[in-house]
């Protein structure tokens, strides 16, 4: 098992521009999660799904967008980069909801906007 | 509002000792309480956990305590190795959401 994978680990992009994190997991958890993580912030919950074709938001959504058309795959967009959105993003994803198990994380994607 | 405070960034220890960890909260609503830990260029990884109806868990060298009525948490490294130097984040979930504190960074000094 991979457990939670993220594609790519590190990227530049300059700003205006636009990319796709890609989170896999091989678990068959229902529930995904992205978030993002800067100094003194801790993790913050940008978008959420909980199955497959639903998104919700979190704490910090704006700027980004998500899908889940399947099961095993949470896409993460941003349509235009700005410095603000630099950070590591970290996907998760858990069977149950989570107020009641544990998040699996993946290893992360160091993103920089120039 | 942070929902979720870690107000030491950092802690050193020596090894074979105990590392304290703490966490506080704001909100009554929590029901279950979570520790990850992290280490450099890794995602997140669970750690141990509490349930509100108990005040202490217990398994190995960790230990977290829950006291309600102050909306604190902490974890006890008991000894600590080197090996869990590392940084800790307390999580609290409700709904489909988890709130993260800021994270503290132990180093275990051999």
């Amino acid at each position: 098992n991979a457990g939670v994978t993220q594609t790519p680990k590190f990227r530049v992009l300059k700003t205006g521009q636009s990319m796709t994190l890609l989170c896999a997991q091989d678990m068959n958890h229902e529930y995904m999660y992205w978030y993002r993580q800067d100094p003194g912030m801790g993790l913050r919950l940008i978008h959420y799904s909980v199955g497959e074709g639903t998104t919700a938001k979190g704490e910090v959504p704006d700027g980004y967008n998500v899908s889940r058309l399947k099961k095993q795959n949470f896409l993460l967009g941003l349509e235009s980069a700005a410095p603000s959105q630099t950070s590591v993003y970290f996907c998760a994803s858990s069977y149950l909801p989570s107020g009641v198990n544990e998040q699996f994380f993946g290893p992360g994607t160091r993103l920089t906007v120039l | 509002d942070q929902q979720v405070k870690q107000n030491s960034p950092s802690l050193s220890v020596q090894e074979g000792r105990i590392s304290i960890l703490n966490c506080d909260y704001t909100n009554s609503m929590f029901d279950y309480f979570l520790w990850y830990k992290k280490y450099p260029a890794e995602g997140p990884t669970f750690l141990i956990s509490i349930s509100s109806i108990k005040d202490k868990n217990e398994d190995g060298r960790f230990t977290v305590f829950l006291n309600k009525s102050a909306k604190h948490l902490s974890l006890h490294i008991v000894p600590s190795q080197p090996g869990d130097s590392a940084v800790y984040f307390c999580a609290l979930p409700t709904g489909n959401q988890f709130y993260f504190g800021t994270g503290t960074s132990l180093t275990v000094i051999p």
